[in-house]
């Protein structure tokens, strides 16, 4: 069985750093690309990024684009997203998403909250 | 980056009705189109990719259909469990934007 389980979230000050985590299991994770979403307070869903099963190719939407970065650790079957330079207009709950056919994303971790204010 | 034009934001049905959503995209996309129901407090849930197909242990009453710019997600008949907000998305390129959602409420 797919599990997907986000951990790393809190409060962080304007201008802090977040580095969120997700762990994976119940399939060969190096074989798909994972990717984040974003939902802020009351908001619809916003894709954030993706990467390349390998690792070797990934992109951001505008709003994350230099001041965030994805990444995998194969070894460990997580998938991580260092978060700098952090807004208040990033408060959201972040899901991370296993990537399936026609890159949609067939898993969602439960999410993980992520609170900037001072 | 590719827009996505989703109708209506809100809409009120009742038991046993058949519902359609719309979804225009800014640009062709092919087939590259994702349908997904969300529940209050819950992740969202994968119904339909590839704009007409659907995702496996998804009821048959989930259906999708269109290609290039005009999707549509059809209910055929409301269950109590299909009151939730539904997401198109499409993923023919990065960023994979996402519609701003339509909320179906119980009339």
């Amino acid at each position: 069985e797919v599990h997907l389980v986000e951990s790393g979230g809190g409060l962080a000050q304007p201008g802090g750093s977040l580095r969120l985590s997700c762990a994976a299991s119940g399939f060969i994770f190096s074989s798909y690309a994972m990717s984040w979403v974003r939902q802020a307070p009351e908001k619809g869903l916003e894709w954030v990024s993706v990467i390349s099963g390998s690792g070797g190719s990934t992109y951001y939407a505008d709003s994350a684009k230099g001041r965030f970065t994805i990444s995998r650790d194969n070894s460990k079957n997580t998938l991580y997203l260092q978060m700098n330079s952090l807004r208040a207009e990033d408060t959201a709950v972040y899901y991370c998403a296993k990537g399936s056919y026609y890159d949609s994303q067939d898993y969602w971790g439960q999410g993980t909250l992520v609170t900037v204010s001072s | 980056d590719i827009q996505m034009t989703q109708s209506p934001s809100s809409l009120s049905a009742s038991v046993g009705d058949r519902v359609t959503i719309t979804c225009r995209a800014s640009q062709g996309i092919s087939s590259y189109l994702n349908w997904y129901q969300q529940k209050p407090g819950k992740a969202p849930k994968l119904l339909i990719y590839g704009a007409s197909s659907l995702q496996s242990g998804v009821p048959s009453r989930f259906s999708g259909s269109g290609s290039g710019t005009d999707f549509t997600l059809t209910i055929s008949s409301l269950q109590p469990e299909d009151f939730a907000a539904y997401y198109c998305q499409q993923s023919s390129s990065t960023p994979y934007t996402f519609g701003r959602g339509t909320k179906l409420e119980i009339k």
